[in-house]
């Protein structure tokens, strides 16, 4: 499968700086990738869906103008939490879309905001 | 809409001690089931799938059987090793001729101590 990494392996940012994530697609032309959210003791819940080269796809509830997604190539997406506050402090992980209902994940990110 | 419940966890078991975490789902059409693996400091995996009622995915030992009239997902295994320590999320895919969107149970937490 698909080697998926992620940078930072966790972050401490102020409230309302802004912090950027990278998703990496080490080995394998991502043309779709996603990006999940993950509350302690709770499961991933979808953020978004982005494809190379277009605009993300948001889940409902999912305030895009927060959460910025940009997937200019085929290796590289970057999920930017604009203006964070202590609420956005969570775990992120994206996945790789590999294949007919198959997804290869990164390890996650883990954000604190202070 | 749709929804994965998963036993809670911690499960802490001896090796070689018999495993099940149990997973039921509720879903409007008929979706493909998966167990995802977790290990510490690592990215989900994909332990196993099925796709239709009554398929049994296998893998690594660990075994489930899609069963419709009950809506479960169960996942198994005879003989656990310590190296089976890691969290395991139970998801499942109502669309699939799409790449995904999985929906995920809160996952379970196994420990297996020698």
């Amino acid at each position: 499968g698909a080697v998926v990494s992620q940078h930072p392996s966790w972050v401490i940012c102020k409230s309302g700086t802004s912090v950027k994530i990278e998703c990496r697609s080490l080995d394998f032309q991502a043309t779709t990738m996603f990006w999940y959210r993950q509350f302690p003791k709770q499961s991933l819940m979808l953020m978004a869906t982005s494809n190379e080269g277009s605009k993300a796809t948001y889940e409902q509830g999912v305030e895009k103008d927060k959460f910025l997604i940009n997937h200019a190539s085929l290796t590289l997406s970057t999920l930017t939490v604009t203006s964070a506050h202590p609420e956005d402090s969570s775990f992120y992980i994206c996945s790789v879309a590999g294949g007919r209902e198959t997804q290869y994940f990164g390890p996650g990110t883990r954000l604190l905001v202070l | 809409g749709d929804s994965v419940t998963q036993m809670e966890g911690p499960v802490t078991l001896s090796e070689e001690a018999f495993l099940t975490i149990n997973c039921t789902y509720t879903a409007t059409g008929y979706p493909s089931l998966f167990w995802y693996v977790q290990y510490p400091g690592e990215g989900l995996q994909l332990l196993l799938k099925a796709t239709k009622a009554d398929d049994k995915g296998s893998n690594k030992g660990f075994e489930a059987t899609y069963r419709k009239e009950t809506t479960s997902f169960h996942l198994e295994k005879g003989s656990v090793q310590v190296s089976d320590s890691a969290v395991y999320f139970c998801a499942l895919s109502d669309r699939p001729d799409s790449w995904g969107k999985l929906q995920f149970g809160a996952g379970t937490q196994v420990v297996v101590t020698p």
